[in-house]
């Protein structure tokens, strides 16, 4: 089945840019989500990018996709403590947005002060 | 945030004990899902519905029911719990133009 990876954990030092990486299987993937959850809460859209783009940008974060192989990233510029959380790549099934989403495992991502 | 709405936030049942997990949405969407996540797994797709005469089984329906009693409303149900039915559940919505709105989410716990 089409399937969607990450790396499960990230260290970096406040201040220091943060990158995390997807791949995803699903050629005809329209729509390329990046969600955040903290503890306790749910998932929280960050951003997201159609298939169509090479990149997206929205004041800290930067998505890059790389469509001939299928990779997905984000970065956070200047990270925070506060952007502690677990953040998960996923990809629409298919070409349409029909909220079915292939989700990966999620990057857990630490800032150290 | 209070657009999506899930109740209980926390359960804990035993094994065999039927369970009803509630959601329902104040922003208007035809479309809810039901989502469970599992640790090093992400989320997946437990059902949906595109509209009230609407239900769709996700990538792991066996072992769930669901209901949609109104277009704000989306029911999950386990006839009979088990405990790798353990895990935090999420509904989402959607209108269909625009990406998914998670509820804060239910974990359930099968003793």
């Amino acid at each position: 089945g089409e399937d969607v990876e990450q790396s499960l954990f990230l260290s970096v030092r406040e201040g220091d840019s943060s990158v995390i990486n997807c791949t995803y299987t699903d050629s005809s993937s329209t729509y390329l989500y990046w969600y955040k959850q903290e503890p306790g809460a749910g998932l929280q859209l960050l951003t997201y990018i159609f298939s169509n783009m090479d990149m997206k940008q929205d004041q800290r974060l930067t998505v890059l996709l790389n469509k001939k192989d299928k990779h997905l990233s984000l970065r956070i510029a200047d990270t925070q403590t506060g952007d502690s959380a677990i953040y998960f790549c996923a990809a629409g099934r298919g070409s349409s947005n029909t909220g079915k989403l292939i989700f990966g495992q999620g990057t857990t991502l630490q800032v150290k002060p | 945030d209070a657009d999506v709405t899930q109740t209980p936030r926390n359960r804990i049942t035993k094994t065999g004990k039927r369970i009803m997990l509630e959601c329902s949405q104040t922003k208007g969407h035809d479309r809810m899902y039901w989502y469970r996540q599992d640790p090093g797994l992400g989320l997946r797709l437990i059902y949906y519905s595109f509209d009230v005469k609407d239900i769709n089984k996700g990538e792991i329906s066996d072992g769930y029911s669901v209901s949609r009693q109104a277009q704000a409303k989306f029911s999950l149900s386990l006839e009979s719990a088990i405990p790798n039915q353990t895990a935090l559940y999420f509904c989402a919505t959607s209108d269909g133009n625009s990406p998914l709105h998670f509820g804060n989410g239910t974990r359930l716990t099968v003793t």
